[in-house]
């Protein structure tokens, strides 16, 4: 249905290794966002693609928006400490003109120092 | 300018107690919404509103209820605590109807536990 796939659910790396997380939808995504929560926090606004095709970058993180806007991606060069967190992505759901988003179950990454 | 303040922060209740979760927002946005965060599950879509005096159903609707009486204001209330109601909740607004981005800003969250 509307749901969206995340993969991996967990993700642990040494500092300084890459990371990247998927988001995979059935259907074709209108738009596709980004949130970052840290531990203890609240979902922060990251990005959004909306474009076929479409590739972002924020200094080391890099987002993709596949060309059938299907499935999405965020890749995270030479981790750090800081970018510990769970990583969701949202699509629009639930009346699209009311601004509500699904979001995916999130990928946890950990970086050990 | 405090965005969205959710409270209380933390609250403790007793299977069949009720109480209600507030959310107040500074940033005249039209659009509030109620999510609920469990372990594995992200973030499911309780209730919305998209202007005062209007609400409507999410994805997990059942045992709340909601009220926006006032545009700044949306609260989330259990008339009935049940322990499958353990979560942390949080509030989140969007300027999406008055023609801004569908971007959701997120309250700090309010963490309920259910004996």
């Amino acid at each position: 249905g509307q749901q969206v796939m995340q993969i991996p659910q967990y993700q642990h790396v040494q500092e300084g290794e890459d990371f990247t997380t998927y988001c995979n939808s059935s259907t074709t995504l209108s738009n596709i966002q980004w949130y970052k929560q840290r531990p203890g926090g609240h979902p922060v606004f990251l990005i959004q693609l909306v474009k076929s095709g479409e590739v972002k970058k924020q200094k080391r993180l890099t987002f993709q928006f596949g060309e059938a806007k299907k499935n999405s991606s965020l890749h995270i060069t030479a981790t750090q400490t800081t970018d510990v967190g769970t990583y969701f992505c949202a699509r629009e759901g639930y009346g699209g003109s009311q601004g509500n988003l699904i979001f995916g179950k999130g990928t946890k990454l950990s970086v050990k120092p | 300018n405090a965005g969205v303040t959710q409270t209380p922060k933390f609250r403790v209740l007793k299977t069949g107690q009720s109480m209600t979760l507030l959310c107040a927002q500074d940033m005249n946005h039209e659009y509030m919404y109620w999510y609920r965060q469990d372990p594995g599950m992200g973030l499911r879509l309780i209730h919305y509103s998209v202007g005062e005096g209007t609400t409507a159903k999410g994805e997990v609707p059942d045992g709340y209820n909601v009220s926006r009486l006032k545009k700044q204001n949306f609260l989330l209330g259990l008339e009935s605590a049940a322990p499958s109601q353990t979560s942390v909740y949080f509030c989140a607004t969007n300027s999406f109807g008055a023609g801004g981005a569908n971007v959701l800003t997120f309250g700090a969250g309010s963490r309920l536990t259910v004996l």
